[in-house]
């Protein structure tokens, strides 16, 4: 069983929809869990960053974290075509040294 | 502007050529890791430093070396590449404890 595991989509929506990208983990000790965007031909940026359970809102973007569940989502409102790109979610444990991404979810916004 | 840079972008070279992948930067981090990225695998993590002339395995360390004599620079070195190491390559950065990662924009490896 992997570590993070995360639906490959790929995932079309219409402009304006509300998008929600989810993982899942196995291990109970991952307490920092991230959600990065990757355009094509270019490296992860940082899209959101939350520690232990709850939400976190940064303008249309909203991270979930339910460690009872170990799941996590990543919710964009309104989406718009720039939204275009792959999402992975990643996690750690504390004082770990490495993360464990998920496999990336696809995400096309259709104007 | 705060960034990691790598280089080159894309290389093509053939099987048992040593070639070295640079990395650079200059946010002045400590922790310096390599990923490589693969359709269905995911990022998976080769080598991370988490300081000046201290180096570590990640979970797919076989085929590659990493030496960190200086803070801002973590090259990649393949000794001699084999058509499993044909990937896109990311160097990525980050201060100590649980900061996030900030990333390059990749390398993308084709051995022949």
């Amino acid at each position: 069983q992997k570590e993070v595991e995360q639906d490959p989509g790929p995932l079309s929506v219409p402009e304006g929809a509300i998008v929600s990208l989810n993982c899942t983990y196995s291990n109970s000790a991952f307490q920092y869990f991230m959600w990065y965007r990757q355009y094509s031909r270019k490296g992860p940026e940082l899209l959101m960053y939350t520690y232990s359970s709850g939400n976190k809102e940064d303008g249309r973007f909203t991270a979930q974290v339910d460690k009872s569940s170990k799941y996590i989502s990543l919710f964009i409102r309104d989406s718009q075509p720039s939204d275009s790109a792959t999402y992975l979610c990643a996690m750690s444990a504390s004082g770990a040294n490495n993360l464990f991404f998920g496999t990336g979810t696809r995400l096309t916004v259709i104007p | 502007e705060a960034q990691v840079t790598q280089n080159p972008r894309y290389l093509i070279t053939v099987t048992g050529k040593k070639l070295t992948v640079t990395c650079s930067q200059n946010m002045n981090h400590e922790y310096m890791s390599w990923y490589r990225q693969d359709p269905g695998l995911g990022l998976r993590q080769i080598y991370y430093s988490m300081n000046v002339e201290v180096t570590d395995k990640g979970d797919v360390p076989e085929g590659y070396k990493v030496s960190r004599k200086e803070k801002r620079n973590f090259p990649l070195i393949l000794e001699s590449p084999s058509p499993n190491q044909t990937s896109l390559y990311f160097c990525a950065s980050r201060w100590q404890g649980a900061s996030p990662l900030h990333f390059g924009n990749g390398t993308r490896l084709t051995v022949t």
